[in-house]
């Protein structure tokens, strides 16, 4: 079955420091997302992207956070300056249609820990 | 604010017994229900779907809907040790198209051999 790959799958920074995560989403999808989920805290949405734009991003994804799909493959979310309550597991996701009920894929998650 | 509800668990169900999870949701014009599992350090998989009111049966597991009572449930049935993880309920508010999932905290289960 396809999946989404996210790397690395741990990331540690230093608070302040810049930090990119990766993900390259199933090749025929369109619609791409960022949820986050802090340990033992609820998997929380922060932004959906389509055509190269954001369509819609939660009030979590604030101007730290930006994304972007810099090629034909792989989407990006770039935390410029990352809090310590960034530490989360981030989790990319696609799906090939926008639909209420379109199954999404998640990647396996990028593990963000902010010393 | 849109808000899901689980019981946090941790629930404990004897192998082979049926385990029953339960969800309820603030959003009275939410469309689509999900289950997730997700296994410790791991990321959400889809188990089942839901969109009408009424039971949706797959394999061993039984998603049930009751929009009047904004309430959605999760039945598992002959419950193996490997059906232990934390389930997360999972809804789509309908006005907004795309996958904009809210999350409840997720009911940890335990399966007792």
């Amino acid at each position: 079955e396809p999946e989404v790959t996210q790397t690395p799958s741990h990331q540690v920074t230093q608070m302040g420091q810049e930090v990119i995560l990766r993900c390259v989403p199933i090749s025929n999808h369109l619609y791409f997302y960022w949820y986050r989920q802090i340990l033992g805290q609820k998997v929380e949405f922060l932004v959906s992207f389509y055509n190269n734009e954001i369509s819609e991003k939660s009030e979590i994804f604030d101007d730290q956070f930006s994304v972007e799909r810099p090629d034909g493959s792989n989407f990006t979310l770039k935390i410029r300056s990352t809090k310590l309550e960034d530490s989360a597991m981030y989790f990319c996701a696609s799906s090939e249609l926008q639909a209420t009920n379109e199954k999404l894929f998640f990647g396996s998650g990028t593990q963000l820990s902010v010393l | 604010q849109k808000e899901v509800e689980q019981n946090s668990g941790p629930l404990s169900v004897p192998e082979g017994a049926i385990a029953s999870l339960n969800c309820t949701y603030s959003d009275r014009v939410s469309q689509s229900f999900f289950w997730y599992r997700q296994y410790s350090g791991k990321s959400p998989e889809l188990i089942m779907s839901i969109y009408s009111n009424g039971d949706k049966e797959d394999g061993r597991f039984t998603a049930q809907l009751n929009k009047a009572s904004q309430y959605v449930s999760l039945l598992i049935r002959d419950s193996q040790p490997s059906d232990s993880a934390t389930y997360l309920c999972a809804v789509s508010p309908s006005n907004q198209g795309a996958q904009k999932l809210v999350f409840g905290q997720g009911t940890r289960l335990t399966i007792n051999p």
